[in-house]
């Protein structure tokens, strides 16, 4: 069965520190790879997605990630954190199996301290 | 262009009852797929269907089910409600398919409270 693992479960940040959220997935074929962040009392929303080529992928506000193979994992990254960051992060995983569905990780929540 | 929209945004119901909500997707968009958000579990996929037939069903019992309409408008409906099925119920809208399976829009979901 196909799994999504977020090994930190809140994490607390000041302002203009560096932040990596680690994601790892299991599932031996291809597959699509999502982060999606829902800050307080809003709805999901796509943060950057992975479909193929440049592992490397950037999405919006400065948000950042890599996708490695090797390690099954899609790290999550931003520079510099803002207050406004405050939200809670999830990794999520489609096997491409031809149906939209998705494997969610459990969530990371992400307080920056102004 | 109009996001998903659920209706309605929330729900009280008894132990025993049964409940239906509803789920608009963005325009053009054929996949819906539904979700249940608990702080225990996380988010867990409940089933997806794409022109009127489910494609994909998670690991929920018989009680949840499902249906879309020709306008791609979804429902689902919960039998016999008991406690623990209080949480948030998700619905999202996709367009991808094949090479971009996965990408989904998400609505503002549904809060159900079973007493």
């Amino acid at each position: 069965a196909q799994s999504v693992s977020q090994h930190n479960h809140h994490v607390i940040l000041s302002e203009a520190a560096s932040l990596e959220l680690g994601c790892n997935y299991s599932y031996g074929g291809t597959v699509n790879l999502f982060w999606y962040v829902q800050y307080p009392g809003q709805h999901l929303q796509l943060l950057l997605k992975y479909f193929s080529g440049d592992p490397l992928v950037k999405g919006i506000k400065g948000f950042e990630a890599e996708f490695i193979k090797s390690k099954f994992s899609f790290n999550l990254r931003k520079p510099s954190v803002q207050w406004s960051d405050t939200a809670e992060y999830f990794c999520a995983v489609n096997a491409m199996t031809g149906a939209n569905n998705l494997f969610f990780g459990t969530g990371t929540r992400l307080t920056v301290i102004p | 262009k109009a996001g998903v929209t659920q209706t309605p945004r929330y729900l009280i119901k008894t132990r025993g009852q049964q409940v239906t909500l509803s789920c608009s997707p963005i325009s053009g968009h054929r996949s819906v797929s539904w979700y249940q958000q608990t702080p225990g579990q996380g988010l867990q996929f409940l089933f997806e269907y794409f022109s009127e037939t489910q494609r994909n069903k998670g690991n929920f019992p018989g009680r949840f089910s499902g249906r879309q309409f020709s306008n791609s408008r979804s429902e689902m409906n919960v039998s016999t409600l008991e406690l623990g099925d209080s949480a948030l119920y998700l619905c999202a809208s996709s367009l991808g398919q094949g090479s971009l399976a996965g990408q989904a829009f998400f609505g503002q979901g549904t809060r159900l409270t079973v007493v």
